[in-house]
């Protein structure tokens, strides 16, 4: 079946730096991707929904240019928490979008700790 | 706007049937999908329903869709331990470009 590829699946770092997580479909191509972000014990929260070449689509509440995601090919997307605090710490999750049957796949998640 | 529901916890034991609801509020979703959260780790599509279907089952999967009601099911027949998970609905709303997640149902087996 169709992958998606998160990396890194988890990352450590200090506060003030910024910290990039990339989604990859390794099958297909995604003309949408999703980032979410799930808090301990919670569902799934949307941040923001990218289309190749276009700037991404925000949901209220999540700060644009705190959470940069760039979208740059079919296959390819990338969240990058800008100045990470620990309050930023959390999983967050990558789905793509396949092309015709709009299935949607997720990758295994990327857990970040801000110290 | 858009909501999906779900509640947040079952208990079934060991060889019975799970049944997990899923209720929402916009129907112009055009798929409707189950997935599975196990510890630590993202999220396993189990299946999903096209909005114009009312029922698809795949092995021990059911799943149901009433959209009058706007009530989908997921029945797991002959539950085992490893179905012990989070099962999460969630709404494909591509007019809006999003997919809406339920809170999760937490489903646990007994002996």
């Amino acid at each position: 079946g169709a992958v998606v590829s998160q990396h890194p699946s988890r990352v450590i770092c200090k506060s003030g730096t910024s910290v990039k997580i990339e989604c990859r479909s390794l099958d297909f191509q995604a003309t949408t991707m999703f980032w979410y972000r799930q808090f301990p014990k919670q569902s799934l929260m949307l941040m923001a929904t990218s289309n190749e070449g276009s700037k991404a689509t925000y949901e209220q509440g999540v700060e644009k240019d705190k959470f940069l995601i760039n979208h740059a090919s079919l296959t390819l997307s990338t969240l990058t928490v800008t100045s990470a605090h620990p309050e930023d710490s959390s999983f967050y999750i990558c789905s793509a979008q396949k092309g015709g049957t709009g299935e949607l796949f997720f990758g295994e998640g990327s857990r970040l700790t801000v110290l | 706007g858009e909501d999906v529901e779900q509640s947040l916890f079952l208990s079934v034991r060991e060889g019975d049937s799970s049944v997990i609801n899923c209720t929402y509020t916009d129907s112009s979703s055009t798929y409707l999908y189950w997935y599975k959260q196990e510890p630590g780790a993202g999220l396993q599509l189990l299946t999903y329903i096209f909005s114009n279907m009312d029922m698809k089952q795949d092995q021990r999967l059911t799943v149901l869709l009433n959209k009058k009601d706007k009530h989908l099911s997921l029945r797991i027949a002959d539950t085992q331990t490893g179905d012990s998970a989070i099962y999460f609905c969630a709404g494909d709303y591509s007019s809006a470009s999003k997919i809406i997640f339920g809170s999760g149902t937490r489903l646990s087996i007994r002996p």
